[in-house]
């Protein structure tokens, strides 16, 4: 089965700075993966995914992804982290099913908290 | 506004109590799911469908039941055989193939009494 691991509970980082929440990713044949973000009591967002092609993906509220085959990581990235970024952060790889039903498996989690 | 409604946002179980939480999609997905998250566990899959009058086990099925009677409705009932059920429950729906994500609903907290 696929999977994804996120080896940080929390990241801290002071605003202003650059953020990296780590992801790395086991999976059979071309992975598909995903980043989710969730705020307090929310549904999770979708924030960017890597299908195919660039190895950076741009993702939404100025956060990217950095796919990195040889390392088997998907590092979610942000250039000047914000105080409003605090939240959980998922990263997902898609899997199948013995049906042939594509379903996502999430990681544990990371919760990010930037500092003014 | 397309979405996935979750209701209620709050819900407290008696002991011994079967509760329903509700989860409405106006997006004409096909697939949805049901999720449940606690500290330091992510999420977990408990129940997935991706048709109407079919549905699927996932990882922690054990304690809950649901049915897709309609496309836009996957309701999930705990059952009192569900030992711990206190949690926050997500339902999520996506095209069928997962090149585009989920949309997940606002979430459901369940408490036990």
């Amino acid at each position: 089965a696929q999977s994804v691991a996120q080896p940080e509970d929390q990241v801290n980082v002071a605003e202003g700075n650059p953020l990296t929440v780590k992801c790395t990713y086991s999976v059979s044949g071309n992975p598909y993966l995903f980043w989710y973000v969730q705020y307090p009591n929310r549904g999770l967002q979708f924030l960017l995914k890597y299908i195919t092609g660039d190895n950076l993906v741009k993702g939404s509220y100025g956060f990217e992804a950095e796919f990195n085959k040889s390392q088997t990581s998907f590092h979610l990235k942000k250039p000047s982290a914000l105080v409003s970024d605090s939240a959980l952060y998922f990263c997902a790889v898609r899997d199948i099913t013995n049906t042939g039903f594509q379903k996502l498996v999430f990681g544990t989690g990371t919760r990010l908290l930037v500092s003014p | 506004d397309g979405g996935i409604t979750q209701s209620p946002k709050y819900l407290f179980r008696k002991e011994g109590q079967n509760v329903t939480l509700s989860c409405e999609q106006n997006l004409n997905h096909d697939a949805m799911y049901w999720y449940r998250q606690d500290p330091g566990q992510g999420l977990r899959l408990i129940y997935y469908s991706q048709i109407v009058n079919d549905f699927q086990k996932g990882d922690i099925a054990e304690g809950y039941s649901v049915s897709r009677e309609k496309k836009e409705s996957f309701p999930l009932t705990v059952t009192s055989a569900q030992k711990n059920p206190t949690a926050f429950y997500l339902c999520a729906s996506s095209i069928l193939g997962t090149n585009y994500g989920y949309t997940f609903g606002s979430g459901t907290r369940l408490t036990v009494v």
